[in-house]
């Protein structure tokens, strides 16, 4: 499985974009972005995925470089409520399973 | 909501007991995960089911077994428990098991504390 690697933590201000970075060098061409958060005392959630074309949804945009070996998840007015550990994964293959790292903890001050 | 459920939400039992944990697939998805969390070793993928049938292993224990019910939902049998087994243990479903582009579900997992 092809690894990733982030920042352990980050801080934002309320209603501030966030840039969260991710660099992925040994990502295949098959393989998709995915970027999950966790918030306190929950399970992980869904934010958003990408192969090669930047993507946008509800919740964030997602910009992925040219070579694709590294992407940034965008939020765009930061709210205390995405306070969480964002995880950045390449899904790929047979299987859907989920590899996580470590993440980055995001820390928004009021 | 994600729609998936799991149950209990805790579990305190002592070392060399068995627990089983249960999960329900939100409504239209055949596949379910299973994942732990623990303080030392993070989220860890343990076993994927697709319609009844077992369809990826992780890091999974011989002492942990796992299967999927005709009506889809899943149990995660933990027995000779060690200390060491205390974690989150997570449920997550899909609706597929081999397409890397649909996003999995989580419950809100169930913490077992081994004591």
């Amino acid at each position: 499985d092809a690894k990733t690697t982030q920042p352990n933590s980050m801080e934002s201000n309320e209603e501030e974009p966030v840039h969260l970075p991710c660099n992925h060098s040994t990502i295949s061409g098959t393989d998709y972005i995915h970027w999950y958060r966790q918030l306190p005392s929950q399970g992980p959630e869904y934010v958003i995925h990408g192969l090669t074309s930047n993507v946008n949804n509800r919740m964030a945009s997602l910009a992925i470089a040219e070579d694709r070996k590294s992407s940034t998840l965008i939020l765009h007015r930061a709210t205390l409520r995405d306070a969480a550990v964002y995880y950045c994964i390449l899904k790929g293959g047979a299987t859907n399973k989920l590899i996580f790292g470590t993440g980055t903890l995001l820390a928004v001050q009021p | 909501d994600s729609g998936v459920t799991q149950t209990p939400k805790h579990l305190i039992t002592a070392t060399g007991q068995r627990v089983t944990l249960r999960c329900s697939p939100r409504s239209g998805d055949l596949s379910v995960y299973w994942y732990q969390q623990s303080l030392d070793q993070g989220l860890q993928f343990l076993i994927q089911y697709y319609n009844g049938e077992e369809r990826a292993k992780g890091n999974i224990l011989e002492r942990f077994s796992a299967q999927q019910f005709p009506d889809l939902h899943s149990e995660l049998n933990l027995s000779s428990l060690e200390l060491g087994d205390s974690a989150l243990y997570f449920c997550a479903s899909s609706v597929d098991y081999g397409t890397p582009t649909y996003e999995q579900y989580f419950g809100p997992g169930t913490r077992l504390t081994v004591t």
